[in-house]
């Protein structure tokens, strides 16, 4: 079983719809949980963080985690052709402490118009 | 602040050639990560640096790969030989010092073939 786990993709849904991206972790002592957003031929960007059980919303993007099931999501409401790209969840474990984050393989998200 | 610096953004090489690829962290982060992504493997942790110091270099593929930080504003990732399998998109990132709630910022990559 990997560490990071993300739907596999590719998901496609239309402009204006919710994406819902998902990641399962392996880790309990997992502390911290970042999605970054990578287009194509560029680098990973961090979009979101959450460090709570709950919710956390930012303009279109709302993350959720939910520590007792492993399992942290994001959504993207009202779906923008700009948001097609790949998605990357990241977790942080309290067993280091130098900012290694463990990376899933991504889920790549299209918008279409 | 002009972020992680990566050098070159691209690189050709033949079979057997050596390659050097760097990066220059933000000033004032401890921590430096080298990444290897490709379509199939996706994003890969080769080593990370904390104050300038290797903590884990299991990430290796081979003992062609080799990662020095002399100092806190520069890294270097080595292949000696080069080979086909190499070609990827390296990434160097740093973070902040301090624990597990610091994202990582990422340079632009440089992109690696061998032919």
């Amino acid at each position: 079983q990997k560490e990071v786990e993300q739907n596999s993709g590719p998901l496609s849904v239309p402009e204006g719809a919710i994406a819902s991206l998902n990641c399962t972790y392996s880790d309990r002592g997992s502390q911290s949980f970042f999605w970054y957003r990578q287009y194509s031929g560029k680098s990973p960007e961090l979009i979101m963080f959450i460090y709570s059980n709950g919710d956390k919303e930012d303009g279109r993007f709302t993350a959720q985690l939910n520590k007792a099931s492993q399992y942290v999501s994001l959504l993207i409401r009202d779906s923008q052709p700009s948001d097609s790209a790949t998605y990357l969840c990241a977790v942080n474990t309290i067993s280091t402490n130098a900012g290694k984050s463990t990376f899933g393989d991504g889920t790549t998200l299209t918008v279409k118009p | 602040d002009a972020g992680v610096i990566q050098s070159p953004r691209h690189e050709v090489t033949e079979m057997g050639q050596e390659v050097t690829l760097r990066c220059k962290p933000i000033s004032g982060h401890n921590s430096l990560f080298w990444y290897r992504q490709t379509m199939m493997r996706g994003l890969e942790l080769l080593i990370y640096f904390n104050n300038n110091v290797p903590i884990d270099d299991s990430g290796m593929p081979e003992d062609r790969f080799s990662a020095k930080m002399p100092n806190a504003s520069f890294s270097t990732l080595k292949i000696q030989p080069s080979e086909p399998r190499d070609s990827a998109v390296y990434f160097c990132a740093s973070t902040p010092s301090g624990g597990f709630y610091n994202e990582q910022f990422f340079g632009p990559g440089t992109r690696l073939t061998v032919l």
